[in-house]
């Protein structure tokens, strides 16, 4: 199945807000509202961040916010912040399987 | 709380075989999808199946239909991702995820396990 497409790269000072979108098609995105967000820093697991377009699991910092208009999603990092340099990966249902499907993935990057 | 602990890294010859592990701990492993994500290098996220322990349903992605084996060993709490014939395209690190606790999303995940396939 065809990734979700998100940019590959974002870059924002510490304090600004950034915001990556995530553009899919009526079969997934603008068809459900089953968008997540995984944040995944070198080495590591990815980390769910945003679950069903924009709700935050427990623990994780109001900093971070979802939402979605049409077949496109978008998380917004406000307060940016030096720890919040990693990559970005949307994931959503898709009606094509019941895997669902994800992003490419984004590039944060902290300047 | 919840862990899945993934067996540790492989370094394999084109054509054999091998089989990883993920290990569920601290919920039911019979209730939850348990899905495989390969990541190659320097790459994104794909997913390659998943599967419920409780009765072995199992789903593949097509790309990896046929390619590679997902089973579930309900006694011990471990899901296993198994390759008959590896070639040097299986080079990644792969994933465990466990399915919750949200509807859909994949709020729990392995430590990842790289294997490595050279000649």
């Amino acid at each position: 199945q065809s990734a979700l497409t998100q940019p590959a790269s974002v870059s924002g000072s510490p304090g600004q807000s950034i915001t990556i979108s995530c553009t899919g098609t009526s079969s997934d995105v603008g068809g459900y509202n089953y968008v997540s967000w995984y944040q995944q820093h070198p080495g590591k697991a990815p980390k769910l961040m945003i679950y069903e377009v924009r709700n935050r699991p427990s623990g994780v910092s109001n900093r971070f916010s979802g939402s979605k208009s049409g077949n496109t999603a978008s998380l917004t990092i406000s307060g940016l912040q030096a720890e919040d340099e990693a990559d970005y990966y949307c994931s959503s249902y898709t009606s094509s399987n019941t895997l669902g499907v994800f992003g490419g993935g984004t590039k944060v990057t902290v300047l | 709380e919840v862990q899945l602990v993934q067996s540790g890294a492989e370094v394999k010859k084109p054509g054999e075989s091998l089989k990883i592990s993920c290990k569920g701990s601290g919920y039911s492993f019979t209730t939850n999808w348990i899905g495989w994500v390969r990541q190659m290098p320097g790459k994104g996220l794909e997913w390659m199946g998943i599967i419920y322990p409780g009765d072995s349903d199992t789903r593949y992605s097509p790309s990896f239909q046929g390619q590679v084996t997902i089973s579930a060993d309900k006694s011990i709490s471990t899901a296993y991702l198994q390759w008959s014939t590896l070639k040097a395209s299986d080079t990644a690190m792969y994933y465990c995820a466990r399915q919750g606790p949200y509807s859909s999303s994949w709020g729990y995940w392995g430590q990842g396990t790289l294997v490595t396939v050279s000649s």
